[in-house]
């Protein structure tokens, strides 16, 4: 079965700082990758999404991430980060996995604090 | 904001009652999605609706759930007998797909704001 492992249960950053939250999934298979955020009392929303081409995938919020096939990882990055930035954010994987059993499956999440 | 709803937003029972909740997907979204959220978990898949059809059940999905989608837009998601072990966030997401292959390259879930449920 697939699985999704994010390394960071909580991260604590001050503002500027730069950000990388890992993501690596099991599968590697044709996959479909995404990062969620989910902000204090809102629910889950979209902040980026590899299908494929250019692994390098810009997001909202100056957010991007790197899908490295060999690797099997999919990390988040920000250059530098702000207040509003904190929040849970996960990392989730579709595959192809041709075995009948489709699902997006969900890492445990990484709760970002952001100090101002 | 047409996005996807769930009623109740919050839902708090006596174990061994029954439970029923409301998701009301993007509009013209053909497949349908249920998850649980516990508390540090991220979303575990329960089950999914392509129009009408369930097509993929978690083993999460025990026989006390049920869920339909009888005319292919809203579902609902029912709980009987609740136990303690049931409370959690229970969320809802909707897509369009074109075809009816499992996996479809490009498909992107929207999720909606969730029922909190707390068996007591």
């Amino acid at each position: 079965a697939q699985s999704v492992s994010q390394h960071n249960h909580h991260v604590i950053l001050s503002e500027a700082a730069s950000l990388e939250l890992g993501c690596n999934y099991s599968y590697g298979g044709t996959v479909n990758l995404f990062w969620y955020v989910q902000y204090p009392g809102q629910h889950l929303q979209l902040l980026l999404k590899y299908f494929s081409g250019d692994p390098l995938v810009k997001g909202i919020k100056g957010f991007e991430a790197e899908f490295i096939k060999s690797k099997f990882s999919f990390n988040l990055r920000k250059p530098s980060v702000q207040w509003s930035d904190t929040a849970e954010y996960f990392c989730a994987v579709i595959t192809d996995s041709g075995a009948g059993s489709y699902q997006l499956t969900f890492g445990k999440g990484t709760k970002l604090s952001v100090i101002p | 904001d047409t996005g996807v709803s769930q009623d109740p937003r919050h839902k708090i029972t006596k174990r061994g009652q029954n439970v029923t909740f409301r998701c009301d997907p993007i509009s013209e979204h053909n497949r349908l999605y249920w998850y649980r959220q516990t508390l540090g978990q991220g979303p575990e898949f329960l089950t999914y609706f392509q129009n009408e059809a369930q097509l993929e059940k978690s083993r999460l999905l025990s026989d006390r759930f049920s869920a339909e989608r009888p005319k292919g837009s809203f579902s609902t998601l029912e709980i009987q007998r609740t136990e303690q072990g049931d409370s959690a966030m229970y969320l809802c997401a909707s897509s369009l797909v074109f075809g009816t292959r499992l996996f479809v390259h490009e498909e992107t879930q929207y999720f909606g704001p969730g029922t909190r449920l707390l068996v007591l």
